[in-house]
């Protein structure tokens, strides 16, 4: 069966810090993932989406940045944080039937 | 803007009532879906409704689509405390590379 791993669970950062993100699909090949922001109480804000290794669509210009290095492995990242990317993040999966399947996603305070 | 929005936003019922929630779309879409999301934690999915489909029922879940009107709505009949969570429908849309668009949600709160 397949599954899903995001970590860190929490993480809290001070403003300008760098970040890394990382999410790993296990049980599956070639998947689509996703990269979503969730802020408090709202919904889901497509910021990366990636159909295979190397390639990533960017949704949203901002400070973040995504990336594949293996078929399983989408990570996240920003070389400097801002306040405003305080959030909940989520990375999903899905292969062709439109169905997502949602990792436990990380808590990022920017203080 | 969105794509699929919510209504209502927040929902207060007691345990065995029915709980209704709509969604709303704005360009034609190739399916629809419903997902699940407790505090804190990823989102489930529910249910998919493609858009030749007009009604599907899965357990004591029931989504019916129109088209015509660009609307969903998700009904859960004889609710449970544990059905207490944010629902959120999705669209698809095509931009070189299909993604699923989501709503803002509708918080459901089942009272015991």
């Amino acid at each position: 069966s397949q599954t899903i791993h995001q970590w860190p669970a929490t993480l809290v950062q001070p403003v300008g810090s760098p970040l890394s993100l990382e999410c790993t699909v296990e049980g599956t090949s070639n998947p689509n993932l996703y990269w979503y922001r969730q802020a408090a109480g709202r919904g889901l804000q497509l910021l990366f989406y990636s159909v295979g290794i190397g390639q990533i669509s960017s949704e949203v210009p901002q400070n973040l940045s995504a990336s594949r290095p293996q078929d399983r492995q989408f990570i996240l990242s920003s070389k400097k944080l801002l306040l405003s990317d305080s959030g909940f993040y989520l990375c999903a999966w899905e292969q062709g039937t439109y169905e997502q399947y949602f990792g436990p996603g990380t808590r990022l305070t920017v203080t | 803007s969105q794509q699929g929005e919510e209504d209502p936003q927040a929902l207060s019922i007691q345990e065995g009532e029915n709980a209704t929630m709509n969604c709303s779309y704005k360009t034609s879409i190739n399916n629809l879906q419903w997902y699940r999301q407790n505090s804190g934690r990823g989102l489930v999915h529910l249910i998919l409704i493609r858009s030749n489909e007009r009604e599907k029922h899965s357990g004591r879940l029931r989504v019916t689509l129109d088209t015509s009107k660009k609307s969903s709505s998700l009904l859960i009949t004889a609710s449970r405390a544990a059905d207490t969570a944010s629902y959120f429908c999705a669209t698809d849309a095509y931009t070189g590379g299909f993604k699923t668009i989501f709503g803002a949600g509708t918080r459901l709160f089942v009272k015991a």
